[in-house]
């Protein structure tokens, strides 16, 4: 099946320094790629749909300005957390539709912020 | 209000025994429907989805699915489960479509299978 893949898998930062996460269709292109947040033992949440070319569309309640998205090609998406604080630890996945309606997910990157 | 749920937040089952979890939709239309298993600190993967054609899906680890549309139902299920079956289980239903090759997902908020040995 399909295949995309994140970077890096685990990161650690200190509070007020961004970090970028990098979401990448390894096998197929994707217009549109989604970024969701997992808080532990809870489901995902839907953070923003990533459109190449194009303006991300964001979740109610998700700052625009602390999240930027940048679909940057047919197979990049990258999601930039700026001045990070602890608040924002948790774990960011992205994901991709196929041309047969099927989402396929990034494994997954854990964000910690000290 | 379009919606998904999994009334259970956890089930234990023991091994080789049949496993059922269970997801309810409320959508307006034909909805598509997908089950999602993820491992611990791993990414969501695919498992089955019904978009239209045979009321029972089968999946990938021998998992499979029945949609009933009459009871807005689509219980995974597995005739006999695996201690390597244990994780965290995700119903998702498609709630837009824009034509444009985008779709969102709206998932439950997960049942964690636990096989006991």
């Amino acid at each position: 099946g399909a295949v995309v893949s994140q970077h890096p898998s685990w990161v650690i930062c200190k509070s007020g320094t961004s970090v970028k996460i990098e979401c990448r269709s390894l096998d197929f292109q994707a217009t549109t790629m989604f970024w969701y947040r997992q808080f532990p033992k809870q489901s995902l949440m839907l953070m923003a749909t990533s459109n190449e070319g194009s303006k991300a569309t964001y979740e109610q309640g998700v700052e625009k300005d602390k999240f930027l998205i940048n679909h940057a090609s047919l197979t990049l998406s990258t999601l930039t957390v700026t001045s990070a604080h602890p608040e924002d630890s948790s774990f960011y996945i992205c994901s991709a539709p196929d041309s047969s309606d099927t989402q396929y997910f990034g494994p997954g990157t854990r964000l910690t912020v000290l | 209000a379009q919606s998904v749920a999994q009334p259970e937040d956890q089930v234990n089952v023991a091994e080789g025994n049949p496993l059922t979890v269970k997801c309810t939709y409320s959508v307006s239309g034909n909805p598509y429907l997908f089950w999602y298993v993820q491992y611990p600190n791993r990414g969501l993967q695919f498992l089955l989805k019904y978009i239209t054609g045979d009321n029972l899906v089968k999946g990938s680890y021998g998992f499979e699915a029945e949609f009933n549309k009459s009871q807005t139902s689509f219980h995974l299920k597995k005739p006999s489960a695996l201690v390597s079956d244990s994780a965290l289980y995700f119903c998702a239903v498609l709630l837009t479509y824009s034509g444009a090759g985008s779709y969102q997902l709206t998932f439950g908020k997960g049942t964690k299978l636990s096989v006991i040995p």
